[in-house]
């Protein structure tokens, strides 16, 4: 196991709902990146924080945001649930460094109905 | 753009047998390259990477991959396959400069028949 974990597990929301995720980074990592993975495909990168700074953002709207705290845990803000949002929410956490390994979370399974 | 292609979307082999999953990657300058594998309901587990120095890396579990900077392509291998290797596995590819974030192929999934 990685040591990095994810809060819940699984997510029942309704369309136009909120919803936040949760992720607890590995220790010794100053750096969170979330990854949305839709049903048969690969991760696509949301956004990353580096020592409570977004530090990158990827291809998805303002209605995704996120924070970062102080011992470095972090959080998944989705307002105005969509159906297209459903998917496997997950979180790495790394040392911050380009060529730092990415540890990955077991993921939150969010349905949107 | 940053791109990762993994053409085969489902590799079947026999237990014993040597694998190969294929990845090719597009990127500007040159990459850091990872391969990750992902059991079902399960996040993603991090095998190997190639950063710089020798093309041929060696990871977890016996997974080892060559990277080719002519062909653009980093395949993953393994000598004698496991059942328990069978999983979906992820090609991701990093530029050396810009936004530190990983770019994923869409997986394939491997099946090792007893």
């Amino acid at each position: 196991e990685t040591g990095v974990t994810q809060s819940p597990t699984h997510l029942i929301k309704t369309r136009g709902q909120q919803v936040t995720l949760r992720c607890s980074s590995q220790s010794g990592h100053n750096t969170v990146s979330w990854y949305q993975q839709a049903l048969g495909q690969g991760p696509q990168f949301i956004f990353q924080y580096y020592r409570e700074e977004e530090n990158g953002r990827g291809n998805f709207p303002p209605r995704f945001s996120g924070l970062q705290f102080p011992n470095y845990s972090s959080e998944l803000n989705v307002n105005a649930l969509e159906l297209d949002d459903s998917a496997l929410y997950l979180c790495a956490s790394s040392r911050g460094q380009i060529t730092d390994t990415q540890y990955f979370g077991p993921g939150t399974r969010l349905t949107v109905l | 753009a940053q791109s990762v292609a993994q053409p085969e979307d489902q590799v079947n082999v026999a237990e014993g047998n040597p694998l190969t999953v294929k990845c090719t990657y597009s990127v500007s300058g040159n990459p850091y390259l990872f391969w990750y594998v992902q059991y079902p309901n399960r996040g993603l587990q991090f095998l190997l990477k190639y950063i710089t120095g020798d093309n041929l890396v060696k990871g977890s579990y016996g997974f080892e991959a060559e990277f080719n900077k002519s062909q653009t392509s980093f395949h993953l291998k393994k000598p004698s396959a496991l059942v328990s290797d069978s999983a979906l596995y992820f090609c991701a590819v990093r530029p050396q400069t810009g936004a530190n974030n990983l770019f994923f192929g869409t997986g394939t999934r491997l099946t090792v028949i007893p």
